[in-house]
């Protein structure tokens, strides 16, 4: 089955910390993917990446950066968290187009609700 | 570029009455259309998709969509809604071609009153 975890179901960080959150897929999935997930503004796309080593900027990127050494994990960091950044951060993931029929269907983690004080 | 724009942000109805959640989008190429659900404090499931073929997609849980290519709509029904449907319903289109990202709408929060 498929399966998308990420680390924390809840976190709560203070001002200015460095906060990693983290995403494990276990689908051998090429693209992974970094969304936040704020009320009446639906998911917005963080950062995404078609390989390891490799990373794109998506639609707000500003304040957050990515890793991903590993074909399995995609992390998300926050080099200082502020409190605008308090919100639900989902990741998800996908194969490449050759894998599956051109389907760009995404599986989702649980998510993360972040809290900076 | 793709948008998408959910005409209603909460729909409240009644157990066993009908729904219609509106989807309309905005893209100049062709597009992958899905729509997406989430329940109470979990991540996003896959309700269906419209690739190619028939306008009328089948879902799961007895939800099905149309695709309207003239109206650029993709809104998703169900004849007969239980209260388990209470969830938030999230539209999504994606390039049929290139990239392969999902741009999402602003997201429908569905309430079923007893």
């Amino acid at each position: 089955d498929v399966k998308v975890t990420q680390s924390s179901r809840y976190l709560v960080k203070r001002t200015g910390e460095k906060v990693f959150l983290e995403c494990v897929q276990d689908m051998d999935h090429e693209n992974m993917f970094w969304y936040r997930q704020d009320p009446g503004l639906g998911l917005r796309l963080i950062y995404f990446s078609y390989d390891v080593k490799m990373k794109e900027k998506g639609d707000i990127p500003e304040g957050y950066s990515v890793s991903r050494e590993k074909k399995e994990r995609f992390s998300l960091i926050l080099e200082s968290a502020s409190t605008n950044q308090t919100s639900m951060y989902l990741c998800a993931s996908s194969p490449t187009h050759y894998r599956l029929a051109l389907n760009n269907e995404q599986f989702f983690g649980p998510g993360t609700r972040l809290t900076v004080l | 570029a793709q948008s998408v724009t959910q005409l209603d942000s909460q729909v409240p109805v009644f157990e066993e009455a009908p729904v219609e959640l509106r989807c309309n989008y905005s893209s100049s190429v062709s597009v992958y259309l899905f729509w997406y659900v989430q329940y109470p404090n979990q991540g996003l499931q896959l309700l269906l998709k419209y690739l190619s073929g028939s306008t009328l997609v089948k879902g799961i849980n007895g939800f099905e969509a149309e695709f309207n290519k003239s109206q650029t709509s993709f809104h998703l029904r169900k004849p007969s809604v239980h209260i388990s449907d209470t969830a938030e319903y999230f539209c999504a289109v994606s390039p049929s071609q290139g990239a392969q990202k999902l741009v999402f709408g602003q997201g429908t929060r569905l309430t079923i009153n007893p």
